[in-house]
């Protein structure tokens, strides 16, 4: 069966290290993965997108890595702030071009101040 | 640039009744998609229209319906409604006519059904 993956339990880390979160799929080819943040009681929001044929991107103090031999992505939060606590989604199209995001069911970040 | 707008924020609802739910894509926005979002289930695509026209539907029952009117914006209906369905709702909008955009969220319509 398809199936997208996070760690369920929460992580928490000390301010100033680097997070990593783990998005692992199985039974998709996906065109492109997504993360998004969000916050209690609050919508998604778009953080970054990396395409299948883009190992890394990254974005200020954001860095997505993409492995489609693996089926994995790694999303990593380096300097964290208390302000970066939050949940992190990952999401991915099933390379069909349908119009439909697959969601994980987020993991959990807390950062210590 | 106004956000997704979505409306109610709130509502409680019984079982067996049906609730209309609406959405408010960004300007210029004409693909609006819905997800559910539940605790044990994590979010769950609904539908998602472009230009009045249902391109895809997720594995939901026939009591959750939706459509897209000629300005984009959007409404979601749930007929005959279970304790199942309390959730948040999501709207979610983008500019691109293909698929593989970042999708632009509201915050939502939290349903409670009692």
């Amino acid at each position: 069966s398809q199936k997208i993956e996070q760690n369920s339990e929460a992580l928490n880390i000390q301010e100033g290290k680097t997070a990593t979160l783990t998005c692992n799929y199985t039974n998709y080819s996906p065109a492109y993965l997504q993360w998004y943040r969000q916050d209690p009681g609050r919508g998604p929001v778009f953080l970054l997108l990396i395409r299948e044929n883009e190992k890394e991107k990254r974005k200020e103090r954001l860095k997505v890595t993409f492995d489609t031999t693996l089926k994995q992505s790694l999303f990593h939060i380096t300097a964290s702030q208390p302000a970066d606590s939050a949940t992190y989604l990952c999401a991915l199209d099933r390379g069909d071009s349908s119009y439909k995001l697959i969601f994980g069911s987020g993991t959990r970040l807390l950062v210590r101040p | 640039k106004a956000g997704v707008t979505q409306t109610p924020r709130y509502l409680i609802k019984t079982r067996g009744q049906q609730v209309t739910l609406s959405c408010s894509p960004i300007s210029g926005h004409r693909s609006v998609s819905w997800y559910q979002q539940t605790p044990g289930q994590g979010l769950q695509f609904l539908f998602e229209y472009f230009s009045e026209t249902q391109r895809n539907k997720g594995n939901f029952p026939g009591r959750f319906s939706g459509r897209q009117f000629s300005n984009s914006r959007s409404e979601m209906n749930v007929s005959t409604l279970e304790l199942g369905d309390s959730a948040l709702y999501l709207c979610a909008s983008t500019p691109l006519q293909g698929a593989g955009g970042e999708l632009f969220f509201g915050e939502g319509s939290r349903l409670t059904v009692l």
